[in-house]
């Protein structure tokens, strides 16, 4: 069973606009959740993270927010810039589960001069 | 939803000995990869794999390692002659296209000691 999703697979958005990449998971155990960036050929680049007593984490232009109660968690990029074309993946984790990350399958963002 | 399925978890192994991390990909799924975590850095490429050969690797993708797909199900890493540095998680993926529609496996940790 999928823990992790990311229900859209590419999202376009024009330059300087924001960015909104969601993601969701099942299991309430988990209590750290992270985003990467990927590109090809690449391994996943850490970008911003946040732990499960927070709603709110903001790292320049980008911005994790978590809604527990609903198991939803979301990235926004402001503004967004075309180096930011990539694979967006998030992440989760429970610290009972063995160090266990669970990814999504990825959201591909274009920005559009 | 299928999953990407590694195991073991977790593999301690001394030092000089040889090791094999396993990965079932999603059924249909053309392009398999492995990358890997040390403890604290960042998530690195290792290798992705084709029509039953490597299309693409990295620098750390020596002669001490290498990929398999034996019975057309199994994805497996070999490393030949651990070494203490190797000590990291060990992510599989699959995905129908290539770089595209990830889904990792949840991790195995390799502790070389």
């Amino acid at each position: 069973d999928q823990q992790v999703k990311q229900n859209s697979p590419s999202l376009s958005v024009q330059e300087g606009r924001i960015s909104i990449l969601n993601c969701d998971y099942t299991n309430s155990m988990f209590d750290y959740f992270l985003w990467y960036k990927k590109y090809p050929a690449e391994g996943p680049t850490f970008l911003i993270s946040i732990s499960s007593i927070k709603d709110k984490n903001e790292d320049g232009r980008f911005t994790v927010f978590l809604n527990k109660s609903a198991k939803h968690l979301s990235l926004h990029i402001v503004p967004s810039q075309p180096g930011d074309f990539a694979v967006y993946f998030c992440a989760a984790y429970a610290a009972n589960t063995g160090n266990q990350f669970y990814f999504g399958t990825g959201t591909s963002l274009t920005v559009i001069p | 939803e299928p999953e990407v399925t590694q195991t073991p978890s977790h593999q301690v192994t001394q030092m000089g000995q040889e090791v094999i991390l396993r990965c079932v990909p999603i059924s249909n799924h053309l392009y398999f990869y492995w990358y890997r975590q040390i403890l604290g850095q960042k998530v690195e490429f290792l290798v992705s794999f084709y029509n039953n050969e490597i299309s693409e690797k990295s620098e750390i993708f020596d002669d001490q390692f290498s990929v398999e797909r034996p019975d057309g199900s199994n994805f497996t890493l070999k490393i030949r002659s651990t070494k203490l540095e190797d000590s990291a998680m060990y992510f599989c993926a699959s995905s129908l296209k290539r770089n595209s529609g990830y889904t990792f496996g949840s991790g195995t940790r390799l502790t070389v000691v």
